[in-house]
C-alpha cells in the first residue's frame, strides 16, 4: 500500500531556480529516503534522513524532516536540466513491518 | 561495481500467455526485490528475497506470479498466464543487507506491453 504522498505531483521550473519537493506520511517511521527516477530507467538513492534527524545535506540536494507533522521535504538548489526526472519518497517504517513504503511521486521538469 | 542488470528491456505478449523476467542483482547482495510500476505511480514491491528464501510475497498475485532465486544470485519473475492489467514495467532492486538503511539499488526494468 502506498502510504508516502508526494506534493506538487508535477513541478515545471527554469534553470537555475530551486525545487521544493514534499511528501507526507502516515504512521511511525524509521527513516525516510529520497529517489530519483530518469524516464525510462531504474530508481536511484538519493539521501537517507533517519526519524532522530531534522535535516540532511548532499551537494545540491537539502531534506528535511518533520516527524511531528509526519512530512519531509527535498530542496534541489540551482536546478539543472538533467534533474528533469520523478522523485520518489519512501518510508521505512519503525516496528515489526518494516517494509519501505513508496509514494507516488513529483515529476519535475526543469526548462533550459 | 557493476549495477543491477535485468533482461529483457522490453517484452511485447498477448494476454492469456506466458513470460519471464531475469534479474542478476549486485555481487554480494543478499537481499533482492522485484517491483511492479505502473505508469505514473510508485513501486510497488512483489517479492522480497533474503539470499534465496522469500521475506514478503505478500503482494505477489500467486495465481498467475511466481519468482525464484536460484543459489541466493539471479532471479527470475514469471507471470502465466498474463492479463491487460499486467501491462508495467518490472523493476528487480537489491541491497547489501535486509537492515533498515540499506539503500536499494535498482535496474532499468523491463517495460510489458499486454495486448
Amino acid at each position: 500500500s502506498q502510504q508516502g504522498e508526494e506534493d506538487p505531483q508535477a513541478l515545471s521550473i527554469q534553470e537555475g531556480e530551486n525545487a521544493t519537493m514534499n511528501c507526507s506520511y502516515k504512521t511511525s517511521i524509521n527513516n525516510l529516503q529520497w529517489y530519483r527516477q530518469n524516464s525510462g530507467r531504474g530508481l536511484v538513492h538519493l539521501i537517507l534522513i533517519r526519524s532522530n534527524e531534522r535535516e540532511k545535506h548532499s551537494g545540491r540536494l537539502r531534506v528535511t524532516l518533520d516527524t511531528s507533522k509526519k512530512s519531509s521535504s527535498l530542496l534541489i538548489t540551482a536546478s539543472r536540466a538533467a534533474d528533469t526526472a520523478s522523485y520518489f519518497c519512501a518510508t521505512k517504517n519503525a516496528g515489526n513491518n518494516r517494509k519501505l513504503i513508496w509514494g507516488l511521486g513529483t515529476s519535475l521538469a526543469v526548462n533550459p | 561495481e557493476a549495477g543491477v542488470a535485468q533482461s529483457p528491456r522490453y517484452k511485447i505478449i498477448e494476454k492469456r500467455q506466458s513470460v519471464a523476467f531475469w534479474c542478476n542483482p549486485i555481487s554480494g547482495h543478499a537481499t533482492l526485490y522485484w517491483y511492479q510500476q505502473i505508469l505514473g505511480q510508485g513501486p510497488k514491491l512483489l517479492i522480497q528475497f533474503q539470499n534465496n528464501g522469500v521475506v514478503d510475497d505478500s503482494q505477489l498475485p500467486k495465481d498467475r506470479f511466481s519468482a525464484e532465486r536460484l543459489k541466493g544470485v539471479d532471479s527470475t519473475l514469471k507471470i502465466q498466464p498474463a492479463k491487460l492489467e499486467d501491462s508495467a514495467v518490472y523493476l528487480c532492486a537489491s541491497s547489501l543487507y535486509q537492515g533498515m538503511e540499506s539503500p536499494l539499488h535498482f535496474g532499468n526494468g523491463t517495460r510489458l506491453t499486454v495486448t
